[in-house]
């Protein structure tokens, strides 16, 4: 089982910062097969990133994903106050599916 | 308008069964994998079970093998999940997810809560 590993825990910034987010994977994730997702209190996951770089429909070009192998990042350029939230990574490419334990994303 | 309606959550005894449904509208499962993913309260998500389009490939999380089963009706365009066995750790959120070919999770339902609790 791949074992996806997110820092930090919890992430405090403010509007109009820049965000960082880490997904480490414990083996090699093939690119194609990662993913993000955003999730806000009382809704389901939001697909967000996907094939590690590619934004889903309708996510603004704030949001860029980057990394290869076991080391990938999620960075938000601007914070916009709807982008405070839980991001988690995913990879789909190896039985069992796994996520990430998830950062939140909390105003400073 | 897409989206998946999951039902069939409850408050269930320890060892007791509980079936979920997760019902599609708006587009067919029939040509897609379909993923059960579970959230317990204030944690992350945790994948559950997967289906294949014609129901051949069928997997389970280590955590629920032997007591969960993972269905499906094209034809009625749901997804089903029978959990027996149920324990206090399978309290959670469950959700239904489309995954379209080889991508990823793209369409979730809001969730049906299972508490399970004596």
């Amino acid at each position: 089982e791949i074992v996806l590993t997110q820092s930090p825990g919890t992430l405090s910034l403010s509007p109009g910062e820049r965000a960082t987010l880490s997904c480490r994977a414990s083996q090699s994730v093939d690119n194609r097969y990662l993913a993000w997702y955003q999730q806000k209190p009382g809704q389901p996951p939001r697909l967000l990133m996907y094939g590690a770089s590619i934004r889903a429909t309708g996510i603004p070009d704030r949001f860029s994903g980057s990394g290869s192998g076991t080391d990938f990042t999620l960075t938000i350029s601007r914070l916009e106050p709807e982008d405070f939230a839980v991001y988690s990574c995913q990879q789909y490419g190896t039985s069992p599916r796994t996520f990430g334990q998830g950062t939140k994303l909390e105003i400073k | 308008e897409v989206q998946l309606v999951e039902s069939g959550g409850g408050l269930v005894q320890p060892g007791r069964s509980l079936r979920l449904s997760c019902a599609a509208s708006g587009f067919s499962i029939g040509d897609s994998a379909m993923h059960w993913v579970r959230q317990a309260p204030g944690k992350g998500l945790e994948w559950v079970s997967r289906i294949s389009w014609n129901s051949a490939t069928i997997v389970y999380a280590d955590s629920v093998k032997g007591r969960f089963t993972i269905s499906r009706d094209n034809a009625r365009n749901s997804l089903f999940l029978q959990m027996d066995g149920l324990r206090v750790e399978d309290t959670a959120l469950y959700y239904c997810a489309r995954r379209a070919g080889e991508g990823p999770f793209d369409i979730w339902g809001q969730g049906t809560m299972v508490t399970v609790s004596s």
